[in-house]
């Protein structure tokens, strides 16, 4: 059973940047995408990015020229950064295992960290 | 991109059926997965690949598809199923997005 932990500040000042880790255990990195997915407090789910256990990446339309993710399969974790944040990034920041269905084509969220709350504030 | 919408809220009986619909142009192509959040915790995948339930996920939560609409339906919903539930899809050219979420009420 994979798990995921999120780590990093939990207060960061606007124009600064957020960093967050996630630590995998009990399961390879292997064949895996490796999402960050957000929430806002009391508003929805807002997917961020992924990063392959290769290295390669996808992100979000929406926040691509400000995020970045990698991956050190060695260490079994990956991460986030996100640049020039302002408060509209407050929110709880969730990695999750992004596994893939091949009879359907789909893509799922199958394991999730706890999500770890940044606040964007001086 | 197109968007995927859901009702803001739906309440059921308890132990009565209860059908959570998600819209999208996205959903003709795509298939839904759907996660079951409760307050403070992560959320929980409960369908995928349409109406594939991960272990531990109990039979009565079954998802469909037709046309641009996903459901998820409850049958004979209990307490513990009083939560948050976020429908996802591909977005039509490829990024996987959420819908607003439905907050079902067990009454």
């Amino acid at each position: 059973q994979v798990q995921l932990q999120e780590s990093g500040p939990g207060l960061v000042k606007p124009s600064e940047t957020l960093s967050l880790t996630c630590a995998v255990s009990g399961d390879s990195m292997s064949s895996f995408y490796w999402s960050w997915i957000r929430q806002p407090p009391n508003k929805g789910l807002e997917w961020i990015g992924y990063v392959y256990y290769s290295g390669n990446t996808n992100y979000n339309p929406s926040l691509k020229s400000r995020v970045t993710m990698s991956v050190d399969s060695s260490k079994s974790q990956f991460s986030l950064r996100l640049t020039s944040v302002t408060a509209a990034d407050t929110a709880v920041y969730y990695c999750a295992r992004q596994n893939y269905d091949v009879f359907t084509g789909s893509y799922y969220f199958d394991s999730w960290g706890h999500g770890s709350l940044v606040t964007v504030s001086s | 991109s197109s968007e995927l919408t859901q009702d803001l809220a739906v309440s059921v009986a308890l132990g009565q059926t209860v059908r959570i619909t998600c819209q999208g142009d996205s959903l003709r192509s795509n298939f839904a997965t759907w996660y079951q959040q409760k307050p403070g915790q992560a959320p929980v995948l409960v369908i995928y690949g349409e109406n594939k339930r991960p272990s531990g996920i109990p039979d009565r939560f079954s998802g469909s598809r037709s046309g641009n609409t996903a459901s998820l339906t409850i049958t004979g919903a209990q307490t513990e199923d009083e939560a948050d539930y976020y429908c996802n899809s591909r977005d039509i050219s490829g990024p996987p997005q959420f819908a607003g979420g439905t907050k079902l009420t067990v009454l």
